[in-house]
């Protein structure tokens, strides 16, 4: 079965901290995305990924592919980073397809 | 700045009416997608779209719901009779598939309310 689950569910932190969201899934894929989606409700996406490590500003993805999982790393997090954090997943019999996950809450307080 | 648009932004309607929400991809993308966002499931995919055709439309409840792209530069779902279940965010996302990776860009969303 294709699923995808993230950890944790709600994260709370204070400005500055590290901060590390995780995602796994069941199958061979042929890409995972990580999402952002602001109070407001609007989705950007911060990372497509099918192999190996990408940076953009504070933000950094891994995926490891024997393994089946990717995390999603927030450096010096400020409050503005608040929102909630989702992987989607494409995998490999799903064409175009996307499975998402439930979603991180995250909540950096000042 | 090309974007993902959608309208309306918000819809107040009542069960058994009719519901179209439109959606404009960005140019020149050739896949279009359908997702319904609510609290209890999340984000899931209802339907896609590739060169105007659609390709997988498994998520969507076939009965009621109807997703078509007349031209390139439009898409739209539309639900007949609304429900109140059908109360949700309904975004359109689009990309260029060219291959194996591919971003998509999300519109703003569609709420939806059905009382």
């Amino acid at each position: 079965k294709n699923e995808v689950e993230q950890s944790p569910q709600n994260l709370t932190a204070q400005e500055g901290e590290f901060i590390t969201i995780n995602c796994s899934y069941s199958v061979g894929i042929s890409a995972l995305h990580w999402l952002q989606q602001h109070p407001g409700g609007g989705i950007v996406s911060l990372f497509m990924l099918s192999s190996g490590k990408k940076k953009h500003g504070r933000l950094i993805a891994t995926i490891n592919i024997q393994e089946k999982h990717s995390s999603l790393h927030i450096t010096a997090s400020h409050p503005r980073d608040s929102a909630v954090y989702i992987c989607a997943v494409r995998f490999e019999t799903s064409g175009s397809r996307l499975t998402f996950g439930e979603g991180t809450q995250l909540t950096v307080n000042p | 700045d090309a974007r993902v648009t959608q309208t309306p932004r918000h819809k107040v309607t009542e069960m058994g009416q009719e519901v179209t929400m439109r959606c404009q991809p960005i140019l020149g993308h050739n896949t279009v997608f359908w997702y319904r966002q609510t609290m209890m499931q999340g984000l899931e995919l209802l339907a896609y779209f590739r060169n105007r055709a659609p390709l997988d439309d498994s998520g969507m409840p076939k009965d009621r719901f109807s997703a078509e792209m007349p031209d390139a530069t439009l898409a739209t779902l539309k639900i007949q009779p609304s429900e109140p279940r059908d109360s949700a965010v309904y975004f359109c996302a689009s990309g260029l598939v060219a291959g194996g990776l591919y971003e998509q860009y999300f519109g703003p969303g569609t709420r939806l309310t059905v009382t």
